[in-house]
């Protein structure tokens, strides 16, 4: 049983589509969070959701909206796609609870979904 | 300059040698993490930290909190460890930031 699963792996779209990522754990965490990994490799985080709510909002553009249905659904939506979005976005899991993030948890990660947009 | 900083950047070594790579910050952090993505892009927690030093298998990773720097050792490195080691601190800004990375090749 994978513990968080992420669809697609892999994404090929147009510039000016919309897309989503969907993200699923079933480790009963309550916080789950969007990184985007660019061509370097450097991972930074994009959202943090703790049981649906949003406690972290990075300086991301407007066209890229979480959605949290419930604290174990994360999924991604992104408009108006562009070709700086093209990247590895990793979706992950952890057991922090409510507002005091220690950063003591261990995150588990999903195995990434690879944007391309031409 | 980023807030995590890694080095060596790239590291090439034959099996069987000891390895070290190095991760240097300079934030206060509640605690350290590092991860390893394989060449095939997943991505997996192998220690978290908050001071002093802990073991798993062929890997160790140690910390010094006054100095902000922490190591990851690999005892009797083999092919198979290939691959990208990635610190990550976290702390009161609630997330984690990562490091650029450490591309380990270990040739047989």
């Amino acid at each position: 049983d994978t513990a968080v699963s992420q669809t697609p792996k892999y994404l090929v779209t147009q510039m000016g589509n919309d897309k989503s990522i969907k993200c699923e754990q079933n480790l009963g965490h309550d916080t789950m969070y969007w990184y985007k990994q660019d061509s370097k490799k450097f991972l930074k985080i994009m959202f943090s959701y703790n049981n649906k709510e949003l406690i972290i909002n990075e300086t991301v553009p407007n066209r890229f909206s979480p959605k949290s249905p419930d604290k174990a659904h994360l999924n991604l939506h992104i408009n108006s796609l562009e070709l700086g979005d093209s990247a590895v976005y990793f979706c992950a899991s952890s057991q922090e609870l409510g507002q005091g993030y220690s950063g003591r948890d261990i995150q588990y990660f999903g195995a990434g979904t690879r944007l391309s947009v031409l | 300059k980023n807030e995590v900083e890694q080095s060596p950047q790239n590291l090439t070594a034959q099996e069987g040698e000891f390895i070290t790579i190095n991760c240097s910050y300079s934030v206060g952090i509640s605690a350290l993490h590092w991860l390893q993505q394989h060449p095939g892009g997943g991505i997996v927690s192998l220690f978290m930290l908050s001071s002093g030093k802990k073991k798993h298998g062929r890997l160790i990773a140690t910390i010094n909190i006054q100095e902000k720097h922490s190591s990851l050792h690999i005892t009797a490195s083999h092919p198979r460890d290939s691959a990208v080691y990635i610190c990550a601190v976290g702390g009161r800004a609630q997330k984690l930031v990562f490091g650029q990375g450490t591309r380990l090749t270990i040739n047989p």
